[in-house]
């Protein structure tokens, strides 16, 4: 079983460039999220999705965009990178909120030179 | 500013001690989970809270929501080396997670 597929698993930018992290889900969850984990700081949700066609703000969500164009897929992106963005990256989905279990995907390592 | 403060934030403690981790908020939730993420991993439910006053047990592990629904915590009874992880607590209105403990326990 799939479950929650995050790709890539690793990258390094450089200051201003722009990337997408593609996150896949095969359990047809309504909810998806991204998180970022710094160290110390738990996780800090930047984005989430209650469902295809649908997106909103996090804790965090300056610098960054989202899309969910179709239920399976939820995007985020980076337009311009800085230093700051260097983090851990999980995606998660779950099939409603509250009380649903929530799945999480292996993590992105993004590194902003 | 997170809404859900854990502490203690680290914790090394010896195989078979006991240890207690708190979950802390100024804010009602409906319910509250608690997760635990191992290196180079996502985290993994261990358990959801939903009333106020709920105890759940599973095995070695006691989860307690507080009676007004703004705080809980979590028993480890004779900790083992397999219990050292990233233990985390999130209030499911969002998916808000709190700051997190890292326990690690020493054979």
């Amino acid at each position: 079983n799939a479950g929650v597929t995050q790709t890539p698993k690793f990258r390094v930018l450089k200051t201003g460039q722009s990337m997408t992290l593609l996150c896949a889900q095969d359990m047809n969850h309504e909810y998806m999220y991204w998180y970022r984990q710094d160290p110390g700081m738990g996780l800090r949700l930047i984005h989430y999705s209650v469902g295809e066609g649908t997106t909103a703000k996090g804790e965090v969500p300056d610098g960054y965009n989202v899309s969910r164009l179709k239920k399976q897929n939820f995007l985020l992106g980076l337009e311009s990178a800085a230093p700051s963005q260097t983090s851990v990256y999980f995606c998660a989905s779950s099939y409603a909120a509250p009380n649903t279990e929530a799945f999480f995907g292996q993590g992105t390592r993004l590194t902003v030179v | 500013t997170q809404l859900l403060e854990q502490s203690p934030q680290f914790l090394s403690i010896q195989e078979g001690e006991n240890l207690t981790v708190y979950c802390n908020s100024s804010s009602v939730f409906s319910s509250l989970q608690w997760y635990r993420q191992e290196p180079g991993e996502g985290p993994v439910l261990l358990v959801t809270v939903v009333t106020g006053g709920e105890v759940k047990k599973l095995k070695r592990l006691t989860f307690q929501f507080g009676d007004a629904r703004k705080d809980s915590s979590l028993h480890i009874t004779a900790a083992q080396p397999g219990d050292t992880g990233l233990y985390l607590c999130a209030g499911t209105y969002k998916y808000i997670f709190g700051t997190g403990t890292r326990l690690k326990v020493l054979a």
